[in-house]
């Protein structure tokens, strides 16, 4: 069965930074590339980004450029996000989440982690 | 990036009824494939979303055949043939034909 756990919450001050972790099993894990999907309170669902388990490369959104940077680990089949310059807007969960297409151009996201808390305090 | 809208926002639905959700995109999401990549799936508070629909109509496994998705190229809808207690939530449309992956704004199910 698949899974993706991740990390637990966390608080932050401004301008501090968060890594959060995504342990994936039940599946190959360098076969399904992994989105980072966030929501903030009251907020719908945002796309941060992307990163392709078997070569470690990212992509991500515009707004997030600048100070993100997601990677992986596949010694523990672990993917890892990590957001700094942390401000009170970044209050939310985040979640990862599997893609099912690989390098084709398409996407898809069939499984879910369970999401973290990262709240964002002074 | 191509803009999801989804309609209504909220509804409010006695259970057994129907409802109907509709998500409309800026740009066609059929792919080079002759797949078209739209996606609805159904986020209960407290869990992380869940996957009803891929490609338009395919329900994922596990997913009640109360739940049938429908449409082309840039008009979809979502259809809950009998709505259950279990079915509330905010419901989301999701476009995968390009990158940056965009969903709708949600449509938030209560029951009456």
């Amino acid at each position: 069965q698949v899974h993706l756990v991740q990390s637990g919450a966390e608080v932050k001050k401004p301008g501090a930074s968060v890594k959060v972790s995504c342990k994936t099993s039940g599946y190959t894990f360098t076969s399904y590339y992994i989105h980072w999907v966030r929501q903030a309170p009251g907020q719908g669902l945002e796309w941060m980004g992307i990163i392709s388990p078997s070569g470690g490369s990212a992509s991500y959104a515009q707004k997030f450029q600048d100070r993100v940077t997601m990677t992986r680990d596949t010694s523990t089949s672990t993917v890892y996000m990590e957001l700094r310059s942390l401000r009170s807007e970044d209050t939310a969960v985040y979640y990862c989440a599997r893609d099912p297409w690989g390098d084709s151009g398409r996407y898809g996201v069939d499984v879910w982690g369970q999401g973290t808390t990262v709240t964002v305090s002074s | 990036d191509i803009v999801m809208t989804q309609t209504p926002l909220s509804l409010s639905v006695t259970p057994g009824q129907p409802a109907s959700i509709s998500c409309k995109s800026s740009q066609s999401l059929l792919f080079s494939d002759g797949t078209t990549y739209l996606y609805w799936y159904l986020h209960k508070p407290g869990q992380s979303p869940r996957l009803l629909i891929y490609e338009v109509s395919s329900r994922f496994s596990g997913v009640p055949d109360r739940f049938t998705g429908s449409g082309s190229e840039t008009d979809f809808t979502l259809k809950i043939n009998r709505v259950e207690a279990e079915d509330v939530g905010v419901y989301y449309c999701m476009q995968g034909v390009q990158s940056p992956i965009t969903f709708g704004q949600g449509t938030r199910l209560e029951i009456k």
